[in-house]
């Protein structure tokens, strides 16, 4: 079993729609969790992060920890084509970082 | 943005050829990184570097060196490259290590190996 696992989509929803995306980890010590953005052809780049369980808010975003479960999720209210990209979960670990393969993001005008 | 830069970003080459891959970074962190990233995979760690002269192995080390000769510059080699080294390559830099701190990425050098 991988460390972390996410659906890797791709995922089209409408522009206006609620997104959700999810991941699993399998590692009980993890304890802090971050979602990247990634655009085609371009390097990942950190949208949010949350140390404990429950929901974090930021503007259209929403990072949500259920450790009992080991599950994250990610919820995007009133998606734009903007927030078309690639999400990855990422848990710090030790001296490094364990990523989730990412899901593909399609959001239609 | 955070200060990194990539070189070359685009790059194509034969097998059994050497390949080396500059990261450059203005910001002063401490700790670089080098990723690869392949459909189905994700992001995996090759090596990585907690200061000058300092660096330690990632998950798939093998076939590839770096060095780190200042703070600013992370090389990374591949001795004598393969087509399944074919892939994107990202470096990352943080200033810290600690659960909260997080890496920050360059836009990547795409690799082709024929």
């Amino acid at each position: 079993q991988k460390e972390v696992e996410q659906d890797p989509g791709p995922l089209s929803v409408p522009e206006g729609a609620i997104v959700s995306l999810n991941c699993t980890y399998s590692n009980s010590a993890f304890q802090y969790f971050m979602w990247y953005r990634q655009y085609s052809r371009k390097g990942p780049e950190l949208l949010m992060y949350t140390y404990s369980s429950g929901n974090k808010e930021d503007g259209r975003f929403t990072a949500q920890v259920d450790k009992s479960s080991k599950y994250i999720s990610l919820f995007i209210r009133d998606s734009q084509p903007s927030d078309s990209a690639t999400y990855l979960c990422a848990i710090p670990y030790g001296q490094n970082f364990v990523f989730g393969p990412g899901t593909r993001l399609s959001v239609l005008p | 943005d955070a200060g990194i830069t990539q070189s070359p970003r685009h790059k194509v080459t034969e097998t059994g050829t050497p390949v080396t891959l500059r990261c450059h970074q203005t910001e002063n962190h401490r700790y670089m990184y080098w990723y690869r990233q392949d459909p189905g995979h994700g992001l995996r760690l090759i090596h990585y570097s907690y200061g000058v002269k300092d660096t330690d192995k990632g998950e798939v080390s093998d076939g590839y060196s770096v060095s780190r000769s200042k703070t600013e510059d992370f090389l990374l080699t591949l001795e004598s490259a393969t087509s399944s080294q074919t892939s994107v390559y990202f470096c990352a830099i943080s200033e810290s290590l600690g659960i909260n701190q997080p890496q920050h990425f360059g836009d990547g050098t795409r690799l082709s190996i024929l």
